[in-house]
């Protein structure tokens, strides 16, 4: 069975950083793409970013506003990926979810942005 | 950037068949996925690469893309089946992903 776990959320405030965590298991960890998305309180869905696993080159993508902010990275010896968020701003207050090949995802880890 | 246009809602009865649509410019080169959203839950994805239906997903659930246009069809509605659904693809060169807007499915 597939589990996907996110943690590392909580209250920031303006201008600081946070780092969430996703831990997978059951899956080859190491073949799969892990994407972050992220869904403010009453809103859509928006994508976030992925990260490809290291044999298909390991390359990230992120959604454009976010980019520089925002980083993505994975430790395969462990089975967890990450995602740094530096200079944070209220507007990125939203449930992060994370997922393995867009197929598996988390139950969402809180982000609260608010001085 | 790019973008896919979902109606923000539809309505059917239940037995009735439901068509949330998905438009992009990118979707005749892209797939398209397709996620089930109930209130207070994690998504769930029902369709994925235009067509394809997930072990457990009921047959009810079908998908189609044709053009810029991508269908989530959903044949003979139940009441359980009312949720917020999202198309989600990529854009022509791969790198940006993206999700429509969201489609709120009421089955009363």
């Amino acid at each position: 069975e597939v589990q996907v776990v996110a943690s590392g959320g909580g209250l920031v405030k303006p201008g600081g950083s946070l780092r969430l965590s996703c831990a997978a298991s059951g899956i080859n960890f190491n073949n799969a793409w892990m994407s972050w998305v992220r869904q403010a309180p009453g809103k859509g869905l928006e994508w976030v970013g992925r990260i490809k696993s290291k044999t298909d080159g390991g390359t990230r993508a992120y959604a454009a506003p976010l980019k520089g902010r925002f980083t993505i990275s994975r430790d395969d010896s462990k089975n967890i990926f990450y995602l740094q968020m530096n200079n944070l701003k209220t507007e990125d207050t939203a449930l992060y979810y994370c997922t393995v090949a867009s197929t598996y995802w988390d139950q969402g880890t809180l982000v609260i942005v608010s001085s | 950037s790019y973008e896919l246009t979902q109606p923000p809602s539809v309505s059917v009865s239940p037995g009735q068949t439901a068509r949330i649509t998905c438009s992009g410019d990118a979707l005749p080169k892209k797939y398209a996925y397709w996620y089930q959203q109930k209130s207070g839950q994690a998504p769930m994805m029902v369709i994925y690469e235009d067509n394809k239906r997930p072990s457990g997903i009921p047959e009810r659930f079908s998908g189609s893309s044709s053009g810029t246009l991508a269908t989530l069809t959903i044949s003979g509605a139940q009441v359980e089946d009312e949720a917020d659904y999202y198309c989600y693809s990529t854009d022509i060169n791969g790198d940006q992903e993206v999700f429509g807007g969201g489609t709120k499915l009421t089955v009363l």
